[in-house]
């Protein structure tokens, strides 16, 4: 298995502008988490969905922020309008039934 | 409230010397218990995790974690650290139920070998 795809790898965009980051998680599993990771906060769950449903949204930030899974092998986290203080790196994971994740190599959002 | 500790947020050590990062956790169940280690550059990869059975786990590249119920405690260890192992290290445990699982995590230990 291609473990979990994140694209793009990097993203440098300019304050203001809407960004869309995407993942496809393991075949099989059937959880899939949103995580952000910065220096000063760590690393911060975002939003986790069971069977395509989100389960806890309570880690997105604020309404700029919203997360779609229409389907078992693809997730997207966007970010609209973005911010300078949404620069970060987004790691998506995914794991069947939740407690063993696996992750994907990130996406460094730098935002301008 | 579930937590996770990790009190040392950098440990450096000399390469061939043993290491013990610590972790901590609260939760009132019985834990699922996970080390994640994260290369610079990179996602996070298991090294290896309790679920229940043998307090002591094996994981990959050599390490190894004990399962202390009675302090809470899930140490991590290696008997001999190679450069290669600097790296950040997060303890994790697993909240939920019923294949319906989310990780608290640790703030992270960074380790840093010192040659």
């Amino acid at each position: 298995d291609a473990g979990v795809i994140q694209s793009p790898r990097h993203e440098v965009t300019e304050m203001g502008q809407e960004v869309t980051l995407r993942c496809k998680p393991i075949s099989g599993h059937n959880s899939l988490f949103w995580y952000r990771q910065t220096m000063m906060r760590g690393l911060e769950l975002l939003i986790y969905f069971n069977n395509n449903v989100p389960i806890d949204d309570s880690g997105m930030p604020e309404d700029r922020f919203s997360a779609k899974m229409p389907n078992a092998s693809f997730s997207t986290l966007k970010i609209q309008p973005s911010e300078p203080r949404d620069s970060a790196v987004y790691f998506c994971a995914s794991s069947l039934g939740g407690n063993i994740q696996y992750f994907g190599a990130g996406t460094r959002l730098s935002v301008l | 409230a579930q937590s996770v500790t990790q009190p040392d947020i950098h440990i450096t050590v000399s390469e061939g010397a043993s290491l013990e990062l610590r972790c901590n956790y609260s939760y009132g169940a019985t834990p699922y218990l996970f080390w994640y280690v994260q290369s610079p550059g990179q996602g996070l990869q298991l090294l290896l995790k309790y679920f229940s059975g043998d307090t002591l786990v094996q994981g990959i590249k050599g390490f190894e974690a004990e399962f202390k119920r009675s302090q809470s405690s899930f140490n991590l260890r290696k008997p001999s650290v190679h450069w290669s192992d600097a790296a950040e290290y997060f303890c994790a445990v697993a909240i939920g139920s019923n294949s319906n699982y989310q990780l608290i995590w640790g703030a992270g230990t960074k380790l840093i070998i010192k040659p």
